[in-house]
């Protein structure tokens, strides 16, 4: 069955950087967009960023352009989220998610990991 | 970007009700509207993409409508797992940009 699992969140000062991690599995990963998907604590989802497959073309949110980049690795079925300048208002949960642009929805998510930006 | 505005933001019924959940993009984006479902603590679930289509799995109670900017989402017959957090999100643009949410709670 399809799973998607993330790693990598944690705690980290502002100014700070994290990678997070998405491995799927139970689907031919090359095939699909990627997607991540941050929902700070009490909040709604915020879209932040989608890769696509084959040319690994991405897009991000205003909120994280220039910060935070997504790249994926098709040979390890993951994909990566490399975090930079991290704000306190990143702080959320992120999501990973199998879908982006133009697909229909986003139809498996992974349970999520923490990412808390404090001092 | 394209806005997303979804109404009400809360909404209260009981078991057994229909529901109508409204979302509105700031720009036509076709049938690429998507509705999910947020239990808390969860990852959201997909229940009907591409405006009207039910995800594989999905009771016949719920039901998506809508094109161009304006959409909804009907819940016949609710039951007691139907009360949760729901969400539309477009992916006509880059932003793929979600709605603020819709909290169902119970009468």
């Amino acid at each position: 069955q399809v799973q998607l699992v993330e790693s990598g969140g944690g705690l980290v000062k502002p100014g700070g950087s994290l990678r997070l991690s998405c491995s799927g599995s139970g689907f031919m990963f090359s095939d699909y967009y990627m997607s991540w998907i941050r929902q700070a604590p009490g909040k709604g989802l915020e879209w932040v960023s989608y890769i696509s497959r084959r040319t690994g073309h991405t897009d991000y949110a205003h909120s994280v352009k220039g910060r935070f980049t997504l790249s994926r690795d098709d040979a390890k079925k993951s994909v990566y989220l490399e975090m930079n300048n991290l704000q306190v208002e990143d702080t959320a949960v992120y999501y990973c998610a199998r879908g982006g642009r133009g697909s229909s929805g986003l139809d498996y998510w992974g349970p999520g990991t923490p990412v808390t930006v404090s001092s | 970007d394209i806005q997303m505005t979804q109404s009400p933001s809360s909404l209260s019924a009981s078991i057994g009700d229909r529901v109508t959940i409204t979302c509105r993009s700031s720009q036509i984006i076709s049938t690429h509207l998507n509705w999910y479902q947020q239990k808390p603590g969860k990852a959201p679930k997909l229940l009907v993409y591409d405006s009207y289509t039910l995800e594989t799995g999905v009771p016949s109670r719920f039901s998506g409508s809508g094109s161009g900017t304006d959409f909804t989402l009907t819940i016949n017959n609710l039951q007691p797992e139907d009360f949760a957090t729901y969400y539309c999100q477009q992916s006509y643009s880059t932003s793929c940009s979600f709605g603020q949410g819709t909290k169902l709670e119970i009468k």
